[in-house]
């Protein structure tokens, strides 16, 4: 079946702009996750929805970004005001059941944002 | 907070040597463990978990062994392939009841034929 997918694949921005990233999990999967991949930092959470809310946005860096899921699904990531330090890849990943500890996460391919 | 930290690479191995990536954690209570691979232009991918001390989780010829009393987790392969080529990534489910995953900063293993 249909995976975790993300769009676009590729984003190049200039600073200050703003960006939305799109993901579309696991037709089903109730949990859905958001993850940056960047150099020196490796993987690092941002936020975690639980249906279409979201219960832990710990690892949102600044108040420059934020999230939406609606319809218990497909889910945007934005990026106000875009800093070259934000240049990274996003990963969304998606999981059948809310919070639970041994339930495999399933990731897309990612979309890799370059700020100019 | 919880944590994970494994050995820097990159690794460099000719085929059918002996793999060990190391995996050490830190956490409050009795997180599952687990060990992801990136393969290159793909995108993450489970390799292999364990949810409590003592239990070994295996997959395509790779292993590793949640060991509590030494907060570890290393993933093992007994005789590497050109194709086990990758980005290896432990991980926790941490202290949170969300699910959310803590990762390590990734050890890049080459092998070469």
């Amino acid at each position: 079946g249909a995976g975790v997918s993300q769009s676009p694949s590729n984003k190049v921005t200039e600073k200050g702009k703003d960006v939305e990233l799109r993901c579309d999990p696991i037709s089903g999967h109730t949990a859905l996750y958001w993850y940056r991949q960047s150099l020196g930092q490796g993987l690092e959470f941002l936020i975690y929805f639980q249906g279409n809310s979201a219960p832990d946005k710990s690892g949102l860096p600044s108040d420059r970004f934020s999230a939406e899921r609606t319809g218990g699904s497909v889910s945007t990531l934005t990026i106000q005001r875009t800093q070259q330090e934000d240049s990274a890849v996003y990963l969304c990943a998606s999981s059948p059941v809310a919070g639970g500890k041994w339930n495999e996460q399933f990731f897309g391919p990612g979309t890799r944002l370059t700020v100019l | 907070g919880d944590s994970v930290t494994q050995m820097e690479g990159p690794v460099t191995l000719s085929e059918e040597a002996f793999l060990t990536i190391n995996c050490t954690y830190t956490a409050t209570g009795y997180p599952s463990l687990f060990w992801y691979v990136q393969y290159p232009g793909e995108g993450l991918q489970l390799l292999l978990k364990a949810t409590k001390a003592d239990d070994k989780g295996s997959n395509k010829g790779f292993e590793a062994t949640y060991r509590k009393e030494t907060t570890s987790f290393h993933l093992e392969k007994g005789s590497v392939q050109v194709s086990d080529s990758a980005v290896y990534f432990c991980a926790l489910h941490g202290s949170s009841n969300t699910g959310k995953l803590i990762f390590g900063q990734g050890t890049t293993l080459q092998v070469k034929p």
